[in-house]
């Protein structure tokens, strides 16, 4: 069964880095895109960005370059949403994705990942 | 970056009905890279249509998508009490993705 498992909620202050991950299972890792998807609490979906196994190509939305960055090691079938320095606005689901190679749609998705930014 | 506008924001329904939601992009796109999910409380968001039209991997044959260019639309043949929901499409092109903002399937 293609799974994609995420690590546990966080809760962080202000200033703190945070590095979550998504592991990938059931299916050949390094031949997908795996893809991040926030969602703020009560509020729609919002694409953040795509990252391929095999190469490393990752591909940012506007919206969140410059504010996190995405990563990958495939020896471990594992990607990685990174931030150096939360803001209570980053409080959030983080969904994982798996990202078709072709047409670029999300049909596997991880539980998501809650991470709280308070003081 | 393409915006993706849903309408309406929200659909008051009732069961059996049928459910029309549009989606409509800002610049045109692919048909290929145009895709719906369902998401419900609590739960992540599903996969129903890829490529404009093409229903995933067990998604029942009352879910269907059409349109090209600029207008792309979401119909629910009969609304089942499972289906109240809210329903997103999301695009991808030039090396980036984008979601519409949602569309609130509730019941009447």
């Amino acid at each position: 069964e293609v799974q994609l498992a995420q690590s546990a909620a966080e809760v962080k202050k202000p200033g703190e880095s945070l590095k979550i991950s998504c592991k990938g299972s059931g299916y050949t890792f390094n031949i997908y895109w795996i893809g991040w998807v926030r969602q703020m609490p009560g509020k729609g979906l919002e694409w953040m960005g795509i990252i391929y196994p095999g190469d490393s190509d990752t591909r940012y939305s506007p919206s969140f370059e410059g504010q996190v960055s995405i990563s990958v090691d495939k020896s471990i079938s594992t990607a990685y949403l990174q931030w150096s320095s939360l803001k209570a606005s980053d409080t959030a689901i983080y969904y994982c994705a798996r990202v078709d190679w072709d047409s670029y749609y999300m049909d596997v998705w991880g539980k998501g990942t809650t991470v709280t930014v308070s003081s | 970056e393409i915006v993706l506008t849903q309408s309406p924001g929200t659909l008051s329904l009732s069961p059996g009905e049928r459910a029309t939601l549009s989606c409509r992009a800002s610049q045109r796109i692919s048909s290929s890279y145009l895709a719906w999910y369902q998401q419900k409380p609590g739960q992540a968001p599903r996969l129903l249509i890829y490529g404009a039209s093409s229903r995933a991997t067990g998604i029942p044959d009352r879910f269907n998508g059409s349109g090209s260019g600029t207008d792309f639309t979401l119909t629910i043949r009969r609304l089942e009490p499972e289906d109240f929901a809210v329903y997103y499409c999301q695009q991808y092109r030039s090396a980036s993705g984008t979601f519409g903002q949602g569309t609130k399937v509730e019941i009447k």
